[in-house]
């Protein structure tokens, strides 16, 4: 089975502080996402990585960047953490993404913001 | 602009009764599929169901259909004989054929199964 693993289930941080949100998956898809979650919104995609050390913006990338120095391994960066980045965070992974390959999905973290 | 609606922020069903969660999507893409995706209080996302815009039929897995309509771009999912355990958010998301391939995902719709 494929797994993905998020490095925290719940974070709390405070307002300016850099936090890291580290994704890895263990099927060597050459796709990573990072998505956020927010109610009455679905989930919008922050960015994507279709292979190491590559990365694509996605529909929200502003106050955002990632790293993918290896291909099991995805990180979501906030430089300087703001209360509207409160929010449920959940990192996908998948092979090329075509048909019916569907996208897997780790645990999520939610993070709090003071 | 969104281009996946899910009208139906919350649902109730009654145990043991069908369901059926709405969906409608925008695409001017010949070729794109659509995915039904259930979220549990856990977080994490299940993935359930698979429709190919190109699939003459419609798409079954278990107690899992889709409804559908290329038309009226909707592609309802149906579920059969509810169980506490499908208690749950339910997300419709769709890949286009054609730019990034990434995903669009809608609002949600929390469903709610009464004993």
């Amino acid at each position: 089975d494929v797994k993905v693993t998020q490095s925290s289930r719940y974070l709390v941080k405070r307002t300016g502080e850099k936090v890291f949100l580290e994704c890895v998956q263990d099927m060597d898809h050459e796709n990573m996402f990072w998505y956020r979650q927010d109610p009455g919104l679905g989930l919008r995609l922050i960015y994507f990585s279709y292979d190491v050390k590559m990365k694509e913006k996605g529909d929200i990338p502003e106050g955002y960047s990632v790293s993918r120095e290896k291909k099991e391994r995805f990180s979501l960066i906030l430089e300087s953490a703001s209360t509207n980045q409160t929010s449920m965070y959940l990192c996908a992974s998948s092979l090329v993404p075509r048909g019916r390959e569907t996208q897997y999905f780790g645990p999520g973290t939610r993070l709090l913001v003071l | 602009a969104q281009k996946i609606t899910q009208t139906q922020p919350g649902m109730f069903v009654q145990e043991k009764e069908a369901v059926t969660l709405d969906c409608t999507y925008d695409t001017s893409d010949p070729s794109y599929g659509l995915f039904w995706y259930k979220q549990p209080s856990s977080g994490e996302m299940i993935f359930l169901i698979y429709q190919g815009s190109y699939d003459q039929q419609n798409a079954t897995e278990g107690r899992y259909s889709l409804n559908f309509q290329k038309a009226r771009k909707s592609a309802n999912l149906v579920i059969s004989a509810s169980q506490l355990g499908d208690s749950a958010m339910y997300f419709c998301a769709m890949r286009e054929g054609s730019g990034n391939n990434d995903m669009r995902f809608g609002a949600g719709t929390r469903l709610t199964v009464k004993p």
